[in-house]
């Protein structure tokens, strides 16, 4: 099945540091979410996102969706140790059809 | 507490089970679904109900079953005819989508290992 391409794959920051990881598709979305999932656990839903250009914060996090609609970046500002986890991305097109997955962006924060 | 509940946490399987992860979910979600991850990996769709008594194939169905007899309830049967069955299970539901989109929500999870 299709794939979101998300990147980057990994990254190692120090505390204190902002965050930016972004997802691509060739295709059109009509919805961008946003997960973390930390080890052992389900994905907890971060921000949501319904409309091309909307810029949305959940305390720390920004996210953002392409005025394209073919993309979407999460922004993680003064990074802290429990920012640890896996961040997906997810795409909708709307209707029946099926959510769509990044592979996930592993973020490590080093106190 | 509204949410998606998933059961057993951890289970363990021989070589030739069947075995059955149990998914309930009390916030009147229409549509359910199983997801299965592997380290390292995104999320690879299973199969997916999006109403009673209805249930689909996704990308990975090959030596897994599930039904869908109640709303509540989506239970994924891992058969001896799925070769690498150890990895983390996901359940998921959605809300009817009124145009605005769908948002996905989680349980915690099932890990299944092969013994």
């Amino acid at each position: 099945g299709q794939q979101l391409n998300q990147s980057p794959q990994s990254m190692f920051i120090q505390e204190g540091e902002d965050v930016s990881m972004n997802c691509t598709s060739s295709s059109i979305f009509n919805t961008w979410l946003w997960y973390k999932q930390e080890p052992g656990e389900g994905p907890v839903l971060l921000i949501a996102l319904y409309k091309a250009g909307e810029l949305t914060s959940n305390g720390r996090l920004t996210a953002q969706f392409g005025i394209t609609r073919k993309d979407s970046f999460l922004n993680i500002s003064a990074s802290i140790p429990s920012d640890v986890g896996i961040y997906f991305c997810a795409g909708h097109k709307g209707g029946s059809e099926k959510l769509v997955f990044g592979k996930g962006t592993k973020l490590t924060v080093n106190p | 507490d509204g949410g998606i509940t998933q059961s057993p946490k951890y289970l363990f399987r021989k070589e030739g089970q069947n075995v059955t992860l149990s998914c309930e979910q009390n916030l009147n979600h229409d549509a359910m679904y199983w997801y299965r991850q592997d380290p390292g990996q995104g999320l690879r769709l299973i199969y997916y109900s999006q109403i009673v008594n209805d249930f689909q194939k996704g990308d990975i169905a090959e030596g897994y079953s599930v039904s869908r007899e109640k709303k509540e309830s989506f239970p994924l049967t891992v058969t001896s005819a799925q070769k690498n069955p150890t990895a983390f299970y996901l359940c998921a539901s959605t809300p009817p989508d009124r145009g605005g989109g769908n948002t996905i929500y989680f349980g915690e999870g099932s890990w299944l290992t092969v013994v």
